[in-house]
């Protein structure tokens, strides 16, 4: 494993509601990232990091937010959870080897909206 | 059209069978490419990660990269019954890029 770990690994909440995923990593990886996962779709970038309080969007922003406070943890927070939002969502990390393309994930939570 | 295309399967073999997955691609750009392979409720584990064209192997896998065609393979020798996952392969443009685009994964079935 490449030490990540995601919190909480399943969740079921009701629409309308705030939601925040929580990822942490042991290993000094530069960069961090939000995907979900769904069928038909493959993985979709939400946000990612590039340092301390540094993000950006990914091509699925719309509804969710980020923060990056310390190098570890990376917050990813959906505001006002709809049911569009149920999916699996995964964490990843790169750059602690300085090659920065080799991707590393978290086990990923799942999360129902209902 | 997608930029990374992938055959969802699933792609079912019996046990011992080589098994070959592929993707194509639209964007000339890419030159990084990897494949992963991700258990049922599991997070995508990283197998193999190539520069440019060519072949990679490492042990049972090859990964072979045809940038003329944009088109790469994932070789599996003497497959087993773990090996049975999804398999997405993903690209990148350059080094040091957030941006990696990954297909929609096939599923392998190795039959004992």
């Amino acid at each position: 494993d490449a030490g990540i770990t995601q919190s909480p690994r399943h969740k079921v909440t009701e629409t309308g509601t705030p939601v925040t995923l929580r990822c942490h990593q042991t290993e000094n990886h530069r960069y961090m990232y939000w995907y979900r996962q769904d069928p038909g779709h493959g993985l979709r970038l939400i946000h990612y990091s590039y340092g301390v309080k540094d993000t950006d969007k990914g091509e699925v922003s719309d509804g969710y937010s980020v923060s990056r406070s310390k190098t570890e943890d990376f917050l990813l927070t959906l505001e006002s959870a709809t049911s569009s939002q149920t999916s699996v969502y995964f964490c990843a990390i790169s750059g602690a080897s300085g090659v920065t393309n080799e991707q590393f994930f978290g086990p990923g939570t799942r999360l129902t909206v209902l | 059209q997608k930029e990374v295309e992938q055959d969802p399967g699933p792609l079912s073999v019996p046990e011992g069978a080589i098994v070959s997955l592929n993707c194509t691609y639209s964007n000339s750009a890419f030159q990084y490419f990897m494949w992963y392979r991700q258990y049922s409720r599991k997070g995508p584990e990283l197998l193999m990660y190539t520069y440019s064209s060519g072949n990679k192997e490492d042990g049972r896998f090859t990964a072979q990269v045809d940038k003329s065609s944009k088109y790469i393979s994932l070789f599996i020798r003497d497959s087993q019954p773990s090996d049975s996952a999804t398999y997405l392969c993903a690209m990148s443009e350059t080094s040091g890029t957030y941006k990696y685009i990954f297909g929609t994964g096939t599923r392998l079935k190795v039959l004992a």
